[in-house]
């Protein structure tokens, strides 16, 4: 079962910033937090991951609280290609685990 | 140039038949994988493999049969196909270095049985 709580859907419009927040209150101290996205008919694509630091890469940026139980991915300007459902993952990044993927949440960019 | 790619991206079949579905990955990662997403788009994992030797299986019925001829490519082979097969299957690798760890994942291949 997935150990993180997010959001069904949200709407945000375009050129906006996106802030889709994710709860995991049971997360270990050797467990990463993932973010992959899945825009309709297509895999699942890798965002960011982050530990306890916040992280930004030429996607998003990740923003991890300080007892790191929660989590909030940043799309600081949506666009209408950024539509799609983001899963938020805690895992373990050694190993060879699979990724155990929640309901996620819908995101809707509106023009 | 496509990392992960899977073949076919569409499959419709007859009940009872058996059919494979494809994947190959150029980026040189060990371990591969095999996910369902099913009509209510829940993922889940089928099976893992790791330098061509299987490290996962999850509660998949034995109808359903990966083979890893060498570390690029991960078959799915599928007995005795059941309406409850349909469903979209998605293959991924992984890459784990000093940065971490991400799952590329192919475009998916959609079965329909019917």
């Amino acid at each position: 079962d997935a150990k993180t709580t997010q959001p069904p859907s949200m709407d945000c419009a375009e050129g906006r910033a996106a802030n889709l927040p994710c709860n995991h209150s049971t997360i270990s101290g050797n467990e990463y937090v993932y973010w992959y996205r899945q825009i309709h008919s297509q895999g699942p694509q890798y965002i960011i991951h982050g530990l306890k630091n916040n992280e930004t890469n030429e996607m998003a940026s990740l923003i991890i609280t300080e007892d790191r139980k929660s989590s909030t991915l940043i799309l600081p300007h949506a666009t209408l290609r950024d539509t799609a459902v983001y899963y938020c993952i805690v895992r373990v990044a050694s190993g060879n685990t699979p990724l155990v993927f929640g309901k996620g949440t819908r995101l809707s960019v509106i023009a | 140039d496509t990392a992960v790619s899977q073949t076919p991206k569409y499959l419709v079949t007859q009940m009872g038949n058996d059919k494979s579905i494809k994947c190959e990955q150029n980026l040189g990662h060990d371990t591969m994988y095999w996910y369902k997403q099913d009509s209510k788009k829940f993922l889940k994992i089928m099976f893992s493999y790791n330098n061509k030797e299987l490290i996962i299986n999850e509660t998949v019925p034995n109808r359903f049969s990966p083979k890893s001829p060498d570390k690029a490519h991960l078959n799915l082979h599928i007995n005795s196909l059941e309406l409850g097969d349909s469903a979209v299957y998605f293959c991924a690798s992984r890459q784990y270095d000093t940065l971490g760890e991400t799952q590329y994942f192919g475009p998916g291949t959609r079965l329909l049985v019917l």
